[in-house]
């Protein structure tokens, strides 16, 4: 089984500053999930990244398969990007148990005006 | 518009008294999920459907039941919830286990 580790788990920063948010996985994996989830529950996908590096707005997600590794970023945070953001992994059924995304326990950001 | 729909949004029952939360999706996805979120342990799966009358357990399947009897809907039943059954749930849906998934907006269930 997959083991998704995030860091930080909390994250307080000034508007305007540059956010990063980091993922480490433990085995080989065909995707990866960034995802938000606001106050009030809603959780919605930001990202779908195999290799390489994405870019949507503001954020930004680089994923290093070699290193199991991938991180989000935000320029220029605003309070409005104030959530838990959420890394996921599939590394493909493995004949037993779940077959679906494994979840990191997500990074809690606060972005203060 | 694209959507994953759960109900209700929250409910409180009592132990015992089975439920039903339904989940719909109305992107014609092959494959839908259960998931429970708690404080300190994250998104884990409940059960999961690939098609129509495909289900399977996920990692934390003991108490659920689920049936996958049309492509849309998904509904999560427990015939008898227990005060560790309290937690947020939310149904999801993608193409493929592999592939972007859509949210419902979460249940929280409070059993007491």
């Amino acid at each position: 089984k997959n083991e998704v580790e995030q860091s930080p788990q909390n994250l307080t920063a000034q508007e305007g500053e540059f956010i990063t948010i980091n993922c480490s996985y433990s085995v080989g994996i065909s995707a990866l999930h960034w995802l938000q989830q606001h106050p009030g529950g809603g959780i919605v996908s930001l990202f779908m990244l195999s290799s390489g590096k994405k870019k949507h707005g503001r954020l930004i997600a680089t994923i290093n398969i070699q290193e199991k590794h991938s991180s989000l970023h935000i320029t220029a945070s605003h309070p409005r990007d104030s959530a838990v953001y959420i890394c996921a992994v599939y590394d493909g059924f493995s004949g037993g148990g779940a077959d679906g995304l494994t979840f990191g326990k997500g990074t809690h950001l606060i972005i203060q005006p | 518009e694209a959507q994953v729909t759960q109900n209700p949004r929250y409910l409180i029952t009592v132990t015992g008294k089975k439920l039903t939360v339904t989940c719909s999706q109305n992107m014609n996805h092959e494959y839908m999920s259960w998931y429970r979120q708690d404080p300190g342990l994250g998104l884990r799966q409940i059960y999961y459907s690939m098609n129509v009358e495909v289900t399977d357990k996920g990692d934390v399947p003991e108490g659920y039941k689920v049936s996958r009897k049309e492509k849309r809907n998904f509904p999560l039943i427990l015939e008898s919830p227990s005060p560790n059954q309290t937690s947020l749930y939310f149904c999801a849906s993608s193409l493929t286990p592999s592939g972007e998934a859509f949210f419902g907006q979460g249940t929280r269930l409070t059993v007491v």
